[in-house]
């Protein structure tokens, strides 16, 4: 079974610029949480959509916005880009049900914003 | 106090030797629990998730949990270079409703030849 896909797995973007970055998550998965990750503050949760629904919210700026289809694949999109949001970006899948929560990384998007 | 706290290390161990790395979590109603390795510049990778008090062992890891005292522990057995890397202790609090998955900053372990 294919594993959690993210596209782009780099970027490079400019002050002031937008970006969207995708997720498939693992087949069969309704869930899909996204962290940012920096050298400083570790793991930090951003959101998490459970069948295209916004369940649960970290506390970032409005800046930081997503999205979830009917296939369940994810984006997430940062607008208005600042220097500190250069991070590496991960997304993560899960079941969310009863018997299994488990998450599951994909290889994660490395933002760097000049 | 952290959600889930963690000694960043670095700990220091030999091949061979037995690796311990402790994690603390606050929530007292946590139902899930996990234990994730990343290797620098890598995406984190589950090694495994536990959920009732006691052991669980997988190869040459084992997963500790004690709810009363609010810890969770992974214990590696004859330590290899290769297990140089960040542990990352993974708890989702609660029992109602959509918990989200806190992670603890991590604790970096070395492994020595």
């Amino acid at each position: 079974k294919a594993g959690v896909t993210q596209t782009p797995r780099y970027l490079i973007k400019t002050r002031g610029q937008q970006v969207t970055l995708s997720c498939s998550p693992i087949s069969g998965h309704r869930s899909v949480s996204w962290y940012q990750q920096t050298p400083g503050q570790g793991l930090q949760f951003l959101f998490e959509y459970f069948s295209e629904t916004q369940r649960n919210k970290g506390n970032f700026p409005g800046r930081f916005s997503g999205r979830q289809f009917s296939n369940s694949r994810s984006e997430m999109n940062v607008s208005t880009l600042e220097l500190g949001d250069s991070a590496l970006y991960l997304c993560a899948s899960s079941f969310r049900d009863r018997d299994s929560d488990t998450q599951y990384f994909g290889p994660g998007t490395r933002l760097t914003v000049l | 106090q952290k959600e889930v706290e963690q000694n960043s290390g670095p700990l220091s161990v030999p091949e061979g030797a037995i690796a311990s790395l402790n994690c603390t979590y606050s929530d007292r109603v946590s139902q899930s629990f996990f234990w994730y390795r990343q290797y620098s510049g890598k995406s984190p990778e589950l090694i495994m998730s536990i959920y009732s008090n006691g052991d669980k062992e997988d190869g040459r890891f084992t997963a500790q949990l004690n709810k009363a005292s609010q810890y969770v522990s992974l214990l590696i057995r004859d330590s290899q270079p290769s297990d140089s890397a960040t542990y990352l202790c993974a708890v989702r609090g609660g029992n109602t409703g959509f918990q989200k998955l806190v992670f603890g900053t991590g604790t970096r372990l070395l492994v020595s030849p």
